[in-house]
């Protein structure tokens, strides 16, 4: 089945640090979705790719998409507290409209 | 609109008791997802309905756990007889999904204990 790997599992940063994590997937996605989870709260949604190479921005936030569709990158730069939470990456499975979820990678910010 | 509404927002019961879930999606969106996070296992699809009608389960992990949703704006994720394990939080989202939009819209979540 369709796997969805993120790094890293943790990240600890000081305040004002950038921060980076990645999504890797086993076969090429048709779009890939960026999802943000604060402490005690519930998923929500930043942002989707879909095109090979895209690349978005949301203020100090950069979204990328790999060029071959089998990877993508959130890039954080100056981070502050208001960033602490759990970064999930999630992908469209196609065959059945489902959105599956990566991991996670859950950030602290050090201030 | 109010989003996803998830009742309750807590629920602890005793092992062995049946718990129901009840979930509101947000009006005019044609799929819903009963999501299961963990510590251990992460976020979990349970089950999947598009226009009401169930698509994938293959994430319902037992015949202890059942899922309906009888009309666009209600569903139920129901396990019985409930187990220790069975401890996590159970999200609702429903998305709309056109072409290739598939924002999902997640509610409160409600956070199970059973002891």
């Amino acid at each position: 089945g369709q796997q969805v790997m993120q790094i890293p599992q943790y990240q600890h940063v000081q305040e004002g640090e950038d921060f980076t994590t990645y999504c890797n997937s086993s076969t090429t996605l048709s779009n890939i979705q960026w999802y943000k989870q604060r402490p005690g709260g519930h998923p929500v949604f930043l942002i989707q790719l879909v095109k090979s190479g895209e690349v978005k921005k949301q203020k100090r936030l950069t979204f990328q998409f790999g060029e071959a569709k089998k990877n993508s990158s959130l890039h954080i730069t100056a981070t502050q507290t208001t960033d602490v939470g759990t970064y999930f990456c999630a992908v469209l499975k196609t065959s059945y409209d489902k959105v599956i979820f990566g991991p996670g990678t859950s950030l602290s910010v050090i201030p | 609109d109010a989003g996803v509404i998830q009742s309750p927002r807590h629920e602890v019961t005793e092992m062995g008791q049946e718990v129901t879930l009840r979930c509101k999606p947000i009006s005019g969106h044609n799929s819903l997802f009963w999501y299961r996070q963990t510590m251990m296992r992460g976020l979990e699809l349970l089950i999947y309905f598009n226009n009401n009608v169930p698509i994938d389960d293959s994430g319902m992990p037992e015949d202890r756990f059942s899922a309906k949703m009888p009309n666009a704006s209600f569903s139920t994720l129901k396990i019985q007889p409930s187990e220790p394990r069975d401890s996590a939080v159970y999200f609702c989202a429903s998305s709309l999904l056109t072409g290739l939009n598939t924002e999902a819209f997640f509610g409160q979540g409600t956070r199970l204990t059973v002891v």
